[in-house]
């Protein structure tokens, strides 16, 4: 009964590879999230669905691409890894519209690029 | 954009202590102020939040202040227990999009 699933939640691969992490909410979320944290603990929002559209697009390199084919999943693709995409990642799920922010983290992926 | 600081950095108190973490934010749109706690190895969790129409919020052992017009809020956490110890982390969000502050871990020493 997990509420927000992540898989994998441990991802060694090396440079130059191309990667993919997926997410999953069964809570009937509107809203979904990608996060990054890097390793001295920053959580920067990376990218934001409602809906399956993009509504939150901040500066991150165009070689992560996210893919929602469904409000209840927000997958997220890497090409190209480099050495400083090693971090934590975070998705999260909310119900904006339904006028409750409370963000729902799944329990990260760590991603090591060698 | 939203900028968001948050203050100390790392705290250390005794068991029964209190601690308070404060954060101030930029923008006066903000109108959700939600704290996460961050244990070792997890996602961040909320563990209290407070909306802009809101002065003070309490929940047993945890209270959220926010002062709309100096643009800040606070974390307090009184009886502190062992288990308390984490990184937390207070945000300021406006339609859904939250800015983080850069984190408080805290630890409480028995």
């Amino acid at each position: 009964d997990t509420a927000v699933s992540q898989t994998p939640k441990y991802l060694v691969t090396q440079m130059g590879n191309d990667k993919s992490i997926k997410c999953e909410q069964n809570l009937g979320h509107d809203t979904m999230y990608w996060y990054k944290q890097d390793s001295k603990k920053f959580l920067k929002i990376m990218f934001s669905y409602n809906n399956k559209e993009l509504i939150i697009n901040e500066t991150v390199p165009n070689r992560f691409s996210p893919k929602s084919p469904d409000k209840a999943h927000l997958n997220l693709h890497i090409n190209s890894l480099e050495l400083g995409d090693s971090a934590v990642y975070f998705c999260a799920s909310s119900h904006v519209y339904g006028g409750s922010y409370e963000q729902y983290f799944g329990p990260g992926t760590r991603l090591t690029v060698t | 954009g939203e900028n968001v600081e948050q203050h100390p950095s790392t705290l250390s108190v005794q068991e029964g202590d209190s601690a308070v973490i404060k954060c101030t934010y930029s923008d006066s749109a903000s109108n959700y102020f939600p704290w996460y706690k961050q244990e070792l190895g997890k996602g961040p969790q909320l563990i209290i939040d407070i909306r802009s129409n809101v002065g003070e919020k309490k929940d047993q052992r945890i209270a959220v202040t926010l002062n709309k017009t100096a643009k800040h809020f606070s974390l307090h956490i009184t009886e502190t227990q062992p288990e308390d110890s984490a990184v937390y982390f207070c945000a300021a969000s406006i339609r859904g999009k939250s800015t983080f502050g850069d984190g408080t871990t805290l630890t409480v020493k028995p």
